[in-house]
């Protein structure tokens, strides 16, 4: 079936550091993909969409110079948190819908869990 | 804007029982498509079932079967002979037609005791 491979599935760094999460639709293409965050024991907040070939659309109070979205390929979007602080510290999980319509499955990647120091 | 509202935050059910989880949403829009999904563990994100709201016949996928009231705007799932591995996070969800993002309610921890 199709799969949706997330990486890193874990990263620990420091302040100040910029990390790239990368989120790839294996066997398919993902025109659109989405990218969520996950506070501990909380529901799935949606940060952004990623578009293929354009600039990503960003949900209201996601800060769009902290979190850049790029999608160059149909099957690779990358997520990365500039100057991260330890307020960044979350779980992080992509998604891509496998075809156009909205009623089809959304493939979700495993999630990053995201430690800054 | 359309919300998604989980009132229960958890729930606990002996192995075999029967236990529903409730889900409300709102929306103005008449086209949509509504879901839930399951969050074990793991954290991995598995779709357990979904429900296109033009369809009046509730949706069953073996031991899970939903209760879709749209004039309520309720959706509920229902658990049949409840596994000790259906112990997970549940997560009810809304898109609308025409569009792919997902609103999500805030969940309900389910826990399946032996």
């Amino acid at each position: 079936g199709a799969v949706v491979s997330q990486h890193p599935s874990w990263v620990i760094c420091k302040s100040g550091t910029s990390v790239k999460i990368e989120c790839r639709s294996l066997d398919f293409q993902a025109t659109t993909m989405f990218w969520y965050r996950q506070f501990p024991k909380q529901s799935l907040m949606l940060m952004a969409t990623s578009n293929e070939g354009s600039k990503a659309t960003y949900e209201q109070g996601v800060e769009k110079d902290k979190f850049l979205i790029n999608h160059a390929s149909l099957t690779l979007s990358t997520l990365t948190v500039t100057s991260a602080h330890p307020e960044d510290s979350s779980f992080y999980i992509c998604s891509a819908p496998q075809g156009a319509q909205s009623n089809q499955p959304q493939h979700f990647g495993d999630g990053t869990r995201l430690s800054i120091l | 804007a359309q919300t998604v509202t989980q009132s229960q935050p958890e729930m606990s059910v002996q192995e075999a029982e029967t236990v529903t989880l409730s889900c409300t949403y709102d929306t103005s829009e008449s086209n949509y498509y509504l879901f839930w999904y399951k969050q074990p563990p793991s954290r991995q994100m598995i779709l357990v079932i979904r429900q296109e709201a033009y369809k009046q016949q509730n949706a069953t996928e073996n031991r899970f079967s939903v209760n879709f009231q749209k004039a309520a705007k309720s959706f509920s799932l229902k658990i049949s002979d409840s596994q000790l591995g259906d112990t997970a996070m549940y997560f009810c969800a809304f898109a609308l037609q025409g569009a792919q993002k997902l609103v999500f309610g805030q969940g309900t921890r389910l826990t399946i005791n032996p």
